[in-house]
């Protein structure tokens, strides 16, 4: 079974560009969750989705955008890009997700995001 | 508010040697823990989970972890450390429709 795959791999932009990045779910996962990783701030939870719904938003300003596809395969979008805004950008699929219960998420092998 | 706590950035220890990663969790209700490892340029692989199963838990790679709700604890330890143990281990929690993770730890293996 293949695993969650991330595009592209590495992306340079620059002040004021946004940017959309893609993960291909695990076949069968319906949910997918994106991560935010830096040095300074660490891995945070940016938004989940399931069946093309949003269902959980982390504290992230509203330039950070997302969508899934009746597919599973998510997107997630970044306008007016500021130099905070490099990290390496992980994405995660599960099964059905769920509350808090028992969620093991499969982690793609991220996009790393620079912003000249 | 759930959180996870991981003591120690930085870990070293020699080759053989145990290797003893620490994680503590704060929640009035035991959530489901995991341990993930990450390597330089690429994502997180799991580890182990505790899912209240079994509270000691074996995972891969000879790592294993034991949950102790008295010490709201998940340490992970190995008996004899490899090179290829290198990396950095982030201890996380489940939570609404999402994950929490520790800082990490970033375990260095001296030959």
């Amino acid at each position: 079974k293949a695993g969650v795959t991330q595009t592209p791999r590495y992306l340079i932009k620059t002040r004021g560009q946004q940017v959309t990045l893609s993960c291909s779910p695990i076949s069968g996962h319906r949910s997918v969750s994106w991560y935010q990783q830096t040095p300074g701030q660490g891995l945070q939870f940016l938004f989940e989705y399931f069946s093309e719904t949003q269902r959980n938003k982390g504290n992230f300003p509203g330039r950070f955008s997302g969508r899934q596809f009746s597919n599973s395969r998510s997107e997630m979008n970044v306008s007016t890009l500021e130099l905070g805004d490099s990290a390496l950008y992980l994405c995660a699929s599960s099964l059905v997700g769920g509350h808090s219960s028992y969620n093991e998420q499969f982690f793609g092998p991220g996009t790393r995001l620079t912003v000249l | 508010a759930q959180s996870v706590t991981q003591l120690g950035s930085h870990v070293s220890v020699s080759e053989g040697a145990l290797v003893l990663l620490r994680c503590n969790y704060s929640s009035s209700v035991p959530p489901y823990l995991f341990w993930y490892v990450q390597y330089p340029n690429q994502g997180l692989q799991l580890l182990l989970k505790y899912t209240s199963a079994a509270t000691l838990v074996k995972g891969i790679n000879g790592f294993e972890a034991e949950f102790k709700k008295s010490e709201t604890s998940f340490h992970l330890t190995k008996p004899s450390a490899h090179m290829s143990d290198a990396a950095e281990y982030f201890c996380a929690r489940t939570a609404t429709n999402k994950l929490i993770f520790g800082t990490g730890t970033l375990l260095a293996v001296q030959p």
